[in-house]
């Protein structure tokens, strides 16, 4: 089944430590995203991915990095710099940047 | 930032109701999706449209591409309790963001049995 998966559902750090947020697609899709949400607000850009080894800052980018070495593989590392890192992210990719981007399940990261 | 204004913000409605939710933009948009997302889960697109004035079903739901290409609408016939969720607005906002998918802050629903 083609799709967008996320990993690992939940997860708990201990404060300043780094973590690092899996996606993977094997929709074939060149552009990939990362948002952050918060209990009961909207979406908002972390970072985003146009091509392999391209990426750029979306609107909260500080405190957080992303590689994309594969076209299908976009991680999201949250830094100890990231003062308030608790949160539900969420990946989506889409075949090019203006059109229908697919998510994934989300993970639930708890830092405590 | 976010250029697309969803409207209302949240709704309580009773099992049975029907819905209409809105999303507007100061610019034009060339296409309009809808997504729903279930609490804890990722968005789900619902609809997709493409075309000025176009009217789209998904089975009670429907959408429209408003005339102007500055707004679109969503309405839900018949709630049920499942319906509950946020529902997104999203389009490829060729002004603000170099066609970059932007996304509305989203319509809280929910559904009293």
């Amino acid at each position: 089944d083609g799709g967008i998966t996320q990993s690992p559902k939940y997860l708990f750090r201990k404060e300043g430590q780094n973590v690092t947020l899996s996606c993977e697609q094997n929709l074939n899709h060149d552009a990939m995203y990362w948002y952050r949400q918060d209990p009961g607000q909207g979406l908002r850009l972390i970072y985003y991915s146009q091509i392999v080894n391209d990426f750029q800052k979306g609107d909260i980018a500080e405190g957080y990095s992303v590689s994309r070495e594969k076209k299908e593989s976009f991680p999201l590392t949250v830094t100890s710099a990231q003062k308030n890192p608790t949160a539900f992210y969420l990946c989506a990719s889409s075949a090019y940047r203006d059109t229908e981007a697919f998510f994934g399940q989300g993970t639930r990261l708890t830092v405590v | 930032g976010q250029q697309l204004n969803q409207s209302p913000q949240s709704m309580f409605i009773q099992e049975g109701e029907d819905v209409s939710m809105n999303c507007t933009s100061s610019s034009i948009f060339n296409t309009w999706l809808w997504y729903k997302q279930d609490p804890g889960e990722g968005p789900v697109l619902l609809i997709a449209l493409y075309k000025a004035g176009e009217l789209t079903s998904n089975g009670r739901l429907t959408a429209q591409f408003g005339i102007t290409r500055k707004d679109s609408f969503l309405n839900i016939s018949a709630s049920i309790p499942s319906d509950v969720g946020i529902y997104f607005c999203a389009g490829p906002d060729t002004y603000n963001a170099g066609n970059m998918l932007t996304f509305g802050g989203g319509t809280r629903l929910m559904v009293k049995p």
